[in-house]
């Protein structure tokens, strides 16, 4: 098993411009998550999903957009970047909806920073 | 006031030595605890979860005091290997079904 894997690692855009961070998972898990990570913030839930074809906000949902189209794949889209989404973003799963109950399990994480 | 509260150190400590974190979180009705490990510029991985009657792993030991609403770490016997940023992650039970991290406590073991 890969596990939760992401694409890319890291990534340079410029304001303004659009962008899809790729999260794959191969546990065949339920939830699925997308938190971003700035210094002395800690871990902040942008957009999560609970099975194929849901998906909800989180905390900071504002400038993102998600899809659930299979299991397996949960992907990010940035609409138009600004330098406040400078981050490191991690995608995470787990085997039930009931998410707080088990296990999280993160992707390595892409490192974004927009000019 | 953060919902989930950790002090960010760093923690120096020798090799050998016990070291104590504690987290401190806001919503009383908060159902489940966990501590996570971050190691430097890689993804959070569980470390152990938290119950309420406590629980140990090896050297590692949490407990949880709801009426105080905080939860602890304990490591005994530091390693090396031990250095890494740990984060406190509460299910504050909001019916969002996500969990609230802490902007994490970093420990650095010396030699």
């Amino acid at each position: 098993n890969a596990g939760v894997t992401q694409t890319p690692k890291f990534q340079v855009l410029k304001t303004g411009q659009s962008m899809t961070l790729q999260c794959a998972q191969d546990m065949n898990h339920e939830y699925m998550s997308w938190y971003r990570q700035d210094p002395g913030m800690g871990l902040r839930l942008i957009h999560y999903s609970v099975g194929a074809g849901i998906t909800d906000q989180g905390e900071v949902p504002n400038g993102y957009n998600v899809s659930r189209s299979t299991t397996e794949d949960f992907p990010l889209r940035l609409l138009s970047a600004a330098p406040s989404q400078t981050s490191v973003y991690f995608c995470a799963s787990s085997y039930s909806q009931w998410a707080t109950i088990n296990e999280q399990f993160f992707g390595p994480g892409t490192r974004l920073t927009v000019l | 006031r953060k919902e989930v509260e950790q002090d960010p150190g760093p923690f120096n400590v020798p090799e050998g030595a016990t070291v104590a974190f504690n987290c401190t979180y806001s919503n009383s009705a908060s159902q489940s605890f966990f501590w996570y490990r971050q190691d430097c510029r890689k993804e959070p991985k569980l470390l152990m979860s938290v119950y309420s009657s406590g629980n140990e792993d090896g050297r590692f030991t949490a407990q949880l005091n709801r009426a105080s609403q905080y939860i602890s770490l304990l490591i005994r016997d530091s390693k090396l290997s031990d250095s890494a940023t740990y984060l406190c992650v509460v299910n504050m039970d909001t019916g969002r079904r996500a969990l609230t991290f802490g902007s994490g406590t970093r420990l650095q073991v010396q030699p």
